[in-house]
């Protein structure tokens, strides 16, 4: 596609819930990456994807947090049993080569999902 | 282990007058770095990298930014500001050992003044 898409935009959901989000990246592109942003603060790493295998998962916050791109496209965060704790904007993004200090590391970001636990 | 710290959470300026927005980072080495804007719901835009090439950068929209490993700074300016700059500003720092890993700053919100 011509951008990095993540769906859904908005989510709200009740404590103790699973939530899924998606995102769609640049055709071709070989890495993914998940940042969560929460209110007035930078985007933190959560984990990154180089093809279908976590490369590093390092900034997963909890086992709650699980992320998969089975076929090296798209990927979904998944969150079981949601805190309030968990709400922020997702954000995912992609590049196209995840190798050395090439330059080529630049991230494309998608618009990002909101996700609000009540 | 890396860290960028942005100066000043909130900057103000006069549309047409310099910007100039502060980051200082740690690392081991010579890390690659960015500037990335935000605009009210939009995803983050990549404003400008370094990569141990020139050390000052040239970035779209009239930005720049210097490479200061002495002061280990990277600051953001702009000539003169407009008032589509007005938005929200990360320095990004990638990881040592792992250039795919990058950490944000925790950003500077640029309000411009008519």
């Amino acid at each position: 596609g011509a951008g990095v898409s993540q769906t859904p935009s908005n989510k709200v959901t009740e404590k103790g819930k699973y939530v899924e989000l998606r995102c769609d990246p640049i055709s071709g592109h070989t890495a993914l990456y998940w940042y969560r942003q929460s209110l007035g603060q930078g985007p933190e790493f959560l984990i990154y994807f180089q093809g279908t295998g976590a490369a590093d998962d390092s900034g997963l916050p909890n086992d709650r947090f699980f992320a998969v791109r089975p076929e090296g496209s798209v990927s979904t965060l998944k969150i079981q049993r949601t805190e309030r704790g968990d709400s922020a904007v997702y954000l995912c993004a992609s590049s196209p080569l995840a190798g050395a200090n090439s330059g080529a590391n630049v991230l494309t970001f998608g618009a990002g999902s909101r996700l609000t636990v009540l | 282990a890396q860290s960028v710290t942005q100066l000043d959470s909130h900057v103000s300026v006069s549309e047409g007058t310099p910007v100039l927005l502060r980051c200082n980072y740690s690392s081991s080495y010579s890390p690659s770095l960015f500037w990335y804007v935000q605009h009210p719901n939009k995803g983050l835009q990549l404003l400008l990298k370094y990569t141990s090439a020139a050390t000052l950068v040239k970035g779209i929209n009239g930005f720049e930014a210097e490479f200061k490993k002495s002061e280990t700074s990277f600051h953001l300016t702009k000539p003169s500001a407009h008032m589509s700059d007005a938005a929200e500003y990360f320095c990004v720092v990638s990881d040592t050992y792992n250039f795919n890993k990058f950490y944000f700053g925790s950003g500077t919100k640029l309000n411009v003044k008519p």
